[in-house]
């Protein structure tokens, strides 16, 4: 399995400020996503993090609010920009590897990152 | 539609077993997951199963699935306080490998 380290791991941000999470993995792998948790809620996909180009949002998150870096196979970055109150939820970094399909493909998530936005 | 549906609540004895139910709608996904979400903490990858299969038991975890009707089942034998928490299931787009989770089930367990 894959061991996913994130940072930070809790926050408190100002209202209109921007924060950038970290996700270090400890072996390169193909697959790396970003998710968001809101309070109470299940866990919605934010973006599939491609190495070396530009990241593959889903509808209703768009580049601006949440530009997402993989400059490499075991890095990403997430950074949620201008918050506001709606903002405050958990963020996950998700990674799986193709290599490992015939074991099931499995998916592994970071601790995530938990803002609280004021 | 990309719906996952689970039970929002289940409530069982200690020492009983717990079935957590799931429908999906996507019938070409290859892998269906369980995750286990305990408070304040991330996702722990519990087991999966790939779509060809009916069951699969992991200890005190069994996986049932019934693909005919889009069916999936976690069976929790022997249930603890330990296991008091927030069960995802997800399942897994073909090609893409985006995982679509349900609703999750919170799962309490009583003495």
């Amino acid at each position: 399995s894959a061991v996913i380290s994130q940072k930070p791991s809790r926050d408190i941000c100002q209202r209109g400020t921007s924060l950038t999470i970290q996700c270090q993995v400890d072996s390169q792998v193909t697959m790396m996503f970003w998710y968001r948790q809101q309070p109470g809620q299940s866990l919605t996909l934010i973006a599939t993090a491609n190495q070396g180009s530009e990241a593959t949002y889903e509808s209703g998150f768009v580049i601006d609010k949440f530009p997402i870096s993989r400059p490499n196979l075991t890095f990403s970055t997430l950074t949620v920009s201008n918050m506001s109150p709606e903002d405050s939820s958990i963020y996950l970094c998700s990674v799986g590897d193709r290599a490992m399909q015939n074991s099931g493909n499995t998916i592994y998530f970071g601790e995530g990152s938990w803002l609280t936005v004021v | 539609g990309e719906d996952v549906e689970q039970s929002l609540f289940l409530s069982v004895r200690e020492g009983d077993s717990s079935v957590i139910n799931c429908t999906y709608t996507d019938s070409s996904s290859t892998y269906l997951y369980w995750y286990k979400q305990e408070p304040g903490a991330g996702l722990q990858l519990l087991t999966y199963i790939f779509s060809n299969m009916d069951m699969k038991q992991d200890q005190r975890l069994t996986v049932l699935l019934n693909k005919k009707d889009k069916h999936l089942s976690l069976r929790i034998a022997d249930t603890q306080t330990g296991d008091s928490a927030i069960y995802f299931c997800a399942e897994i787009k073909y090609v893409t490998d985006k995982l679509i989770f349900g609703t999750g089930t919170r799962l309490q367990v009583f003495p």
